[in-house]
């Protein structure tokens, strides 16, 4: 299928840990790069490839891959981590990318 | 330091053609891809094509939206373009342009703020 699925609400307590994840088909073959979009903002790359963080992002945002699922981990959740993430990837012919459907990750 | 700026009418009519242009200031055109990526208002991200800047200038369009749009370059401004045909309400979004990168997989480095667009008559 060409479709990336996040769950649409995840919730942290502060310092805790979290995982976002992203399933999909087209994983099995290309890696996702990870965003983070707070209100009224574009998006910030957090995560691309194997689990490579772009210049300053804080090292607490991890990635994973594991057969059709890549994964997002913040590592003690900071109360500015709260915000919507989207995976990004290839879809199953390679030709198109697309986007999953965000996750908004709220931080108790 | 590469910056992205959307420009175009944040009003088009319905039936008619969304037209935005995205500078590129701080880098070169002539490498990377080139996308736009679109956000409906309260909903997520949309992938909507990307170009390539390379000697093919091959481009890639969303299978949805394939019928009604063209990316374009203008190397010569720094500047790519999107055209987007017989618009309705459901076009209605915040359109992004954005710097592809392969590197890994592909990823979007640099965003532009986003410009909003509104379909109504």
């Amino acid at each position: 299928s060409s479709e990336l699925t996040q769950d649409p609400d995840v919730s942290v307590a502060l310092g805790q840990t979290v995982r976002i994840t992203c399933q999909g088909d087209s994983l099995r073959r290309y890696y996702a790069s990870w965003y983070q979009q707070k209100p009224g903002q574009a998006p910030v790359l957090v995560i691309y490839g194997s689990n490579t963080r772009p210049s300053g992002i804080p090292d607490r945002f991890s990635g994973s891959n594991s057969g059709n699922t890549a994964s997002l981990t913040i590592t003690g959740a900071q109360a500015e981590d709260e915000a919507d993430y989207y995976c990004n990837s290839r879809d199953s012919s390679g030709n198109h990318l697309l986007f999953g459907g965000g996750t908004k990750l709220t931080v108790l | 330091q590469v910056q992205l700026q959307e420009s175009g009418p944040g009003l088009v009519k319905p039936s008619e053609t969304l037209s935005l242009t995205c500078t590129v200031s701080g880098g070169s055109i002539r490498t990377y891809y080139w996308s736009w990526i679109r956000q409906p208002p309260g909903k997520g991200l949309e992938w909507i094509g990307f170009i390539y800047t390379s000697d093919s200038g091959d481009t890639s369009y969303s299978p949805s939206l394939k019928s009604r749009v063209t990316i374009s370059v203008d190397t010569s401004k720094n500047q790519f373009s999107l055209k987007l045909s017989s618009v309705t309400v459901a076009d209605t979004a915040v359109y992004y342009c954005a710097r592809g990168v392969v590197s890994g997989g592909d990823s979007y480095d640099h965003w532009g703020q986003g410009i909003p667009v509104t379909v109504s008559s």
